[in-house]
């Protein structure tokens, strides 16, 4: 059983794109977290959030604890935002991760 | 500040060979923990560590063993590799009342 399900496995986009991934979770969560996976490996923290919307940037992260669903957006999208992007969720004390949305944008 | 560091970056192994993963953290964090990352799968936890001296199991500790000798460093070890451990494994800390993780590079191992 998955306790995390991310949506779409993979993405490609052009450049300039309005991107959403999107992360739904079965299990009660204290806090959500989106990852970054670039192609050379390394995992980067990008929003860690338990309600409502984070933005950085270009990227907003938001959070419906009702519904247990969360989405990453990327607005603009730029060839450098090309990366694997993971939803991990923290319940009782452990962490789920999703499998990973992979994402191309093409100049 | 390095964050997390992680030694090897890559690592090719014969089956039933043995070794130790390093993995060090200047955060002064508390919690540590050792993933491996599979083709498909989610990160899956391997063992993690509250504080310096103590180690719990997580989702798949079978064929590995965790020291935490200080704060700093927690080493993961295989003491007789098996094909099925080829992954990559992360190291990962998180300071105390807060979730949000900072990985290492990762170490590629593989066993022939």
């Amino acid at each position: 059983k998955n306790e995390v399900e991310q949506s779409p496995q993979n993405l490609t986009a052009q450049e300039g794109e309005f991107i959403t991934i999107n992360c739904s979770y079965s299990v009660g969560i204290s806090a959500l977290h989106w990852l970054q996976q670039h192609p050379g490996g390394g995992i980067v923290s990008l929003f860690m959030l338990s309600s409502g919307k984070k933005k950085h940037g270009r990227l907003i992260a938001t959070i419906n604890i009702q519904e247990k669903h969360s989405s990453l957006h990327i607005t603009a999208s730029h060839p450098r935002d090309s990366a694997v992007y993971i939803c991990a969720v923290i319940g009782g004390n452990q962490f789920y991760f999703g499998t990973g949305t992979s994402l191309t944008v093409i100049p | 500040n390095a964050g997390v560091t992680q030694t090897p970056k890559f690592q090719v192994l014969k089956t039933g060979q043995s070794m130790t993963l390093q993995c060090a953290q200047d955060m002064n964090h508390n919690s540590m923990y050792w993933y491996r990352q599979d083709p498909g799968m989610g990160l899956r936890l391997i063992y993690y560590s509250a504080s310096e001296g103590t180690t719990d199991k997580g989702e798949v500790p079978n064929g590995y063993n965790v020291s935490r000798l200080n704060k700093r460093e927690f080493s993961l070890r295989l003491e007789s590799a098996a094909p099925s451990q080829t992954s990559v494994y992360f190291c990962a800390c998180n300071r105390d009342r807060s979730y949000e993780q900072y990985f290492g590079p990762g170490t590629r191992l593989t066993v022939t």
